[in-house]
């Protein structure tokens, strides 16, 4: 398997516009997470789900930030409208609910707004 | 999840066994034992786990106290390539689902 793949890795965008962070995360994994992390704060969760269905969601900063996992296959974390407080190393990660213990996470999206 | 208390950074001479200790002094019955590490620039990796029995892979070894309020992760031949920071996070079993709580972690630096 080839892990949990993110796109893009480097993000550069305006103030004030809409961004979306993609995540396929590692077959037949049924837990998916998205972490922020910046100098300040560290590594933050921001989301999980389970078998697609969001669990908690109490780590995303504000309404701006939602993510949506409409299958087993795919995530997104979209930005709208994006401020420059949001420029960090945005993270997913992917694991078994029953079989596994251990998170597999992405290489990471760097996003800056400017 | 119970709270854990990690030194900030750590050296170590390339070749040596590094030792990287943990306090998790409130940790519950039900709680294992996680570290991860993150290299510059990449995404955490998982390295091992446990609930009150040592553990060794291949790439490192946790040793737990009897009472479990603390532990230590031992690289037993650190090189270069070991430079990161190291997480010690403590979560219920069967967690897997759940998501985890990273700490400040220490920074482990490998000198030539």
């Amino acid at each position: 398997d080839a892990g949990v793949i993110q796109s893009p890795r480097h993000e550069v965008t305006e103030m004030g516009q809409e961004v979306t962070l993609r995540c396929k995360p590692i077959s037949g994994h049924n837990s998916l997470f998205w972490y922020r992390q910046t100098m300040m704060r560290g590594l933050e969760l921001l989301i999980y789900f389970n078998n697609n269905v969001p669990i908690d969601d109490s780590g995303m900063p504000e309404d701006r930030f939602s993510a949506k996992m409409p299958n087993a296959s795919f995530s997104t974390l979209k930005i709208q409208p994006s401020e420059p407080r949001d420029s960090a190393v945005y993270f997913c990660a992917s694991s078994h609910r029953v079989k596994g213990t251990e998170a597999f996470f992405g290489q990471g999206t760097r996003l800056t707004v400017v | 999840d119970a709270k854990t208390t990690q030194p900030p950074s750590m050296d170590c001479a390339e070749g040596r066994a590094a030792n990287l200790p943990c306090n998790h002094s409130t940790i519950s019955g039900n709680e294992y034992v996680y570290w991860y590490r993150q290299i510059h620039s990449q995404g955490p990796q998982y390295i091992i786990h446990g609930l009150k029995n040592n553990e060794t892979n291949e790439m490192a070894s946790l040793i737990i106290t009897e009472d479990r309020k603390s532990s230590t992760l031992i690289l037993p031949h650190a090189t270069l390539r070991d430079t990161a920071v190291y997480y010690c996070i403590v979560r219920v079993v069967g967690g897997g689902a759940d998501g985890l709580t990273f700490g400040k972690g220490t920074h482990l630096i490998i000198q030539p």
